[in-house]
């Protein structure tokens, strides 16, 4: 059964760094990429970025300054990192691929 | 960067009615592998968003078949046909065709 699952910080302060993991399972990263979207509260979808199955990444073009999308395959989990976040980035993050979604994480960032 | 513009932003319908979303693309979203990436997804409230529609026209795997796609190039459309009352949520469009992938704003369906 494919299944994702993200994980990570629920509050994180302005300035500072966020850090999320998708864990996946039921498939090998290695053959399928895994994207990252989120929702800020009340709003519509934004698609963050992508690691494809050969290991390259692409990401939204603004974000790309602050956005790194890495992987372990061996342990079958993708990494987000975004830094510099303002309130702007509160939101649910969630990671997906194709059909599949997890549940999402909630960050709100605050101080 | 490719924008999808959704219509309408709302919609109310009620049960067993049929009920159409446009999806227009700034830009054409066939592939030069001669696929056209644009899928249809179904946001229930507080829950993940579901994929219903892919490849324009593709029905997925365990949805009911009163879901239909259609279109070409620029424009795209969802149609549902006959409304259930478990159909209500937020109704996006999203293109893979482009680099970086854009969702529309969404089109909010109620029950009347």
């Amino acid at each position: 059964e494919v299944q994702l699952k993200e994980s990570g910080p629920g509050l994180v302060q302005p300035s500072q760094t966020l850090s999320l993991t998708c864990t996946v399972s039921g498939f090998s990263l290695t053959d399928y990429s895994v994207h990252w979207v989120r929702q800020p509260p009340g709003k519509g979808l934004e698609w963050m970025g992508v690691m494809w199955s050969g290991g390259s990444t692409a990401y939204n073009s603004a974000l790309k300054s602050r956005l790194s999308i890495s992987r372990d395959t061996s342990k079958s989990q993708v990494f987000l990192k975004m830094n510099s976040l303002q309130t702007e980035d509160t939101a649910i993050y969630y990671c997906t691929r194709g059909p599949y979604w997890g549940q999402g994480v909630m960050v709100t960032v605050s101080s | 960067d490719v924008v999808l513009t959704q219509t309408p932003p709302t919609l109310s319908a009620t049960i067993g009615q049929s009920v159409s979303i446009s999806c227009r693309s700034s830009q054409s979203l066939l592939h030069s592998n001669g696929n056209t990436y644009l899928n249809w997804l179904l946001q229930r409230p507080g829950q993940p968003p579901q994929l219903l529609i892919y490849l324009v026209s593709r029905l997925e795997s365990g949805v009911p078949n009163r879901f239909s796609g259609s279109g070409s190039g620029t424009d795209f459309t969802l149609k549902i046909s006959g409304v259930e009352a478990e159909d209500l949520g937020v109704y996006y469009c999203v293109q893979s065709t482009h680099a970086p992938f854009t969702f529309g704003s969404g089109t909010k369906l109620e029950i009347k």
